[in-house]
């Protein structure tokens, strides 16, 4: 089983709907839990980080957490066709150190 | 935010050659740095883990005589990829961790291509 499992898409949604990207992860100690969002060619950049159980929103962005189902989202409102890249689940471990999952694909049309 | 920066972003080398990729933190410490790779729609797969004035940590399946990395000062990690074959061809990625926040920076990525 991976650490950290995401669908890989490619997820596509119109213009305007909202996408919703899922992760589990394995680890029932982890922590903290993050969502990056990839450019092709580019490095990750962060677009949200969850600690606790629950919602955490940030603009059109809204992280969901679930520790005992071990199920985190990323729900993305009023989506747009800059928003169109792959998406990282990634899972702080023990050692601080990163995992990522494989990565959704999403692409918005407009 | 926290500026990462990783150089070269583009090396093309013929096989056989070896390669050094520096991970710069400009306007922080970093005591920790990461370096993962990449393969074309695949997931980043941490590589090593880089800690200042001590030995990397090694990934399972990671060859430490092969990814040098050196960790010589608090802002900078440099990974060399020695003797070099096609199949080391990836995209490498480097990323440093804030102590003041635990946030992860990332560096521009570094895009080897072994000829």
């Amino acid at each position: 089983q991976k650490e950290v499992e995401q669908n890989s898409g490619p997820l596509s949604v119109p213009e305007g709907a909202i996408a919703s990207l899922n992760c589990t992860y394995s680890d029932r100690g982890s922590q903290s839990f993050f969502w990056y969002r990839q450019y092709s060619g580019k490095s990750p950049e962060l677009i949200m980080f969850i600690y606790s159980n629950g919602d955490k929103e940030d603009g059109r962005f809204t992280a969901q957490l679930n520790k005992a189902s071990q199920y985190v989202s990323l729900l993305i409102r009023d989506s747009q066709p800059s928003d169109s890249a792959t998406y990282l689940c990634a899972v702080r471990g023990n050692n601080n150190d990163m995992r990522f999952g494989a990565g959704t694909r999403l692409t918005v049309k407009p | 935010g926290a500026v990462v920066s990783q150089h070269p972003s583009r090396v093309i080398c013929k096989s056989g050659t070896s390669v050094k990729i520096e991970c710069r933190s400009l306007d922080f410490q970093a005591t920790t740095m990461f370096w993962y790779r990449q393969f074309p729609k695949q997931s980043l797969m941490l590589m090593a883990t880089s800690n200042e004035g001590s030995k990397a940590t090694y990934e399972q399946g990671v060859e430490k005589d092969k990814f040098l990395i050196n960790h010589a000062s608090l802002t900078l990690s440099t990974l060399t990829v020695t003797s070099a074959h096609p199949e080391d061809s990836s995209f490498y990625i480097c990323s440093a961790r804030t102590s003041v926040s635990g946030e992860l920076f990332f560096g521009e990525g570094s895009r080897l291509t072994v000829l």
